[in-house]
């Protein structure tokens, strides 16, 4: 089956710490990206890549880092500069940057205690 | 600059009964138009979508009209399931920037 992992879905960790969350797709899309949802708002984008090597800031990209080593993957780090890293976080992939649709993976709870 | 808003919730139905999600959005050009459906700790689920205007996007026996004259995109269903709790989320793309609402929380009891 064709589809987004993301691992794993809960962790914890302490203040100060970086933390690596994992999202893995075999849909052979070009694009991906990250997004944070807090509770009652709306997804707001962190990073975006639109090809392997490449990869953009979004507009909460502040104390976070993306590398896109290889088409499948797109692991998203936050890091200790980030004021306020408890919160849901969600990966999505597109064919390209142009198509309109993303698909999602289950998304990760980050808890830093 | 390109924005989306959704009713409040959360709403709270009897089964069997009608659901309407307001959704509005502000863009300029021909965005597409989105509803995904997030159920309890998994991510979201495109629900249906639509392209231009007039187009009517249905799924899973949900529909939603683009209308640009009044620039909305209501979520709406006949008759509600106990499975059809979870949150709803309006988005627009437009020219490669993607935005979400922030989220309508349905509960259907029964």
């Amino acid at each position: 089956d064709g589809g987004i992992t993301q691992s794993p879905k809960y962790l914890f960790r302490k203040e100060g710490q970086n933390v690596t969350l994992s999202c893995e797709q075999n849909l052979n899309h070009d694009a991906m990206y990250w997004y944070r949802q807090d509770p009652g708002q709306g997804l707001r984008l962190i990073y975006y890549s639109q090809i392997v090597n490449d990869f953009q800031k979004g507009d909460i990209a502040e104390g976070y880092s993306v590398s896109r080593e290889k088409k499948e993957s797109f692991p998203l780090t936050v890091t200790s500069a980030q004021k306020n890293p408890t919160a849901f976080y969600l990966c999505a992939s597109s064919i390209s940057l142009t198509t309109d649709t993303q698909y999602f993976g289950p998304g990760t709870r980050l808890t830093v205690l | 600059g390109n924005s989306v808003t959704q009713m409040e919730g959360p709403v709270t139905l009897s089964e069997e009964a009608f659901l309407t999600i307001n959704c509005t959005y502000t863009a300029t050009g021909y965005p597409s138009l989105f509803w995904y459906v997030q159920y309890p700790g998994e991510g979201l689920q495109l629900l249906l979508k639509a392209t231009k205007a007039d187009d009517k996007g249905s799924n899973k026996g949900f529909e939603a009209t683009y209308r640009k004259e009044t620039t909305s995109f209501h979520l709406e269903k006949g008759s509600v399931q106990v499975s059809d709790s979870a949150v709803y989320f309006c988005a627009l793309n437009n020219n490669n920037d993607m935005r979400f609402g922030a989220g309508t929380r349905l509960t259907v009891k029964p």
